[in-house]
């Protein structure tokens, strides 16, 4: 059964802290794997990774694909309150995403 | 920008009684998503579309509900009847066109429709 596992399940940090979210995976037919940030909202797209080791960096974010460990990291520097959210990661499929729980990230001033 | 529309945004109802949903994809986005996210966890995939046609609703309770994309473009899930534990978010989302097996695994997600079912 295909699977996608976040940890932690929540995190408390500072502002000016650096966090990092992790995501493992085991989905069937693999080709993607994708970040959502959600607020009190819809899940709005951070960034879709297909190929091991390569970083995609979107302006204090980054995040990478380790597709023989099946995992991936996104990372958060210098944090700010505006980045209080739930944190997505889907495994994606030939035509699907599988969600995981999501990281509830708390930055407090 | 485009963006993916939901109508409503909230919906109060009492159980056994019937609920729609409504949702206007990305223009151009052939395929439509509906999940259904409960407080705490991620979105669950409910059904999805390719044009008017099916193309997975394993998880959807057909017993209660049903979805229809009658013209391959927007979509309505009902409920009927509505339970305690149907209340969640039910977001709706779009992608480009699947043929073959290629495509983009991204998806654009409308605002939800939060259900509180009394």
């Amino acid at each position: 059964e295909d699977k996608v596992v976040q940890s932690p399940l929540s995190l408390v940090v500072h502002e000016g802290d650096t966090v990092t979210l992790n995501c493992s995976y085991e989905v069937t037919n693999f080709r993607s794997l994708l970040w959502y940030k959600q607020e009190k909202k819809a899940p709005t797209f951070l960034f879709m990774l297909t190929s091991s080791g390569i970083e995609k960096k979107s302006g204090r974010l980054s995040s990478i694909l380790d597709k023989k460990e099946l995992f991936s990291i996104l990372n958060i520097t210098a944090t700010q309150t505006g980045d209080s959210a739930i944190y997505l990661c889907a495994g994606g499929a030939t035509n699907k995403l599988i969600f995981g729980t999501g990281t509830l990230l708390a930055v407090q001033p | 920008e485009a963006e993916v529309a939901q109508s409503p945004r909230y919906k109060i109802t009492e159980k056994s009684q019937a609920v729609a949903f409504w949702c206007d994809p990305i223009s151009g986005h052939a395929t439509l998503y509906w999940y259904r996210q409960i407080l705490g966890q991620g979105p669950e995939l409910l059904v999805q579309f390719q044009d008017e046609s099916v193309v997975d609703d394993s998880q959807l309770p057909k017993d209660r509900f049903s979805a229809e994309r009658l013209k391959g473009v927007d979509s309505t899930l009902k409920i009927q009847p509505a339970e305690l534990g149907d209340s969640a978010m039910y977001l709706c989302a779009s992608s480009l066109i699947w043929r073959g097996g290629r495509g983009n695994n991204e998806q654009f997600f409308g605002p939800g429709t939060r259900l509180t079912v009394l």
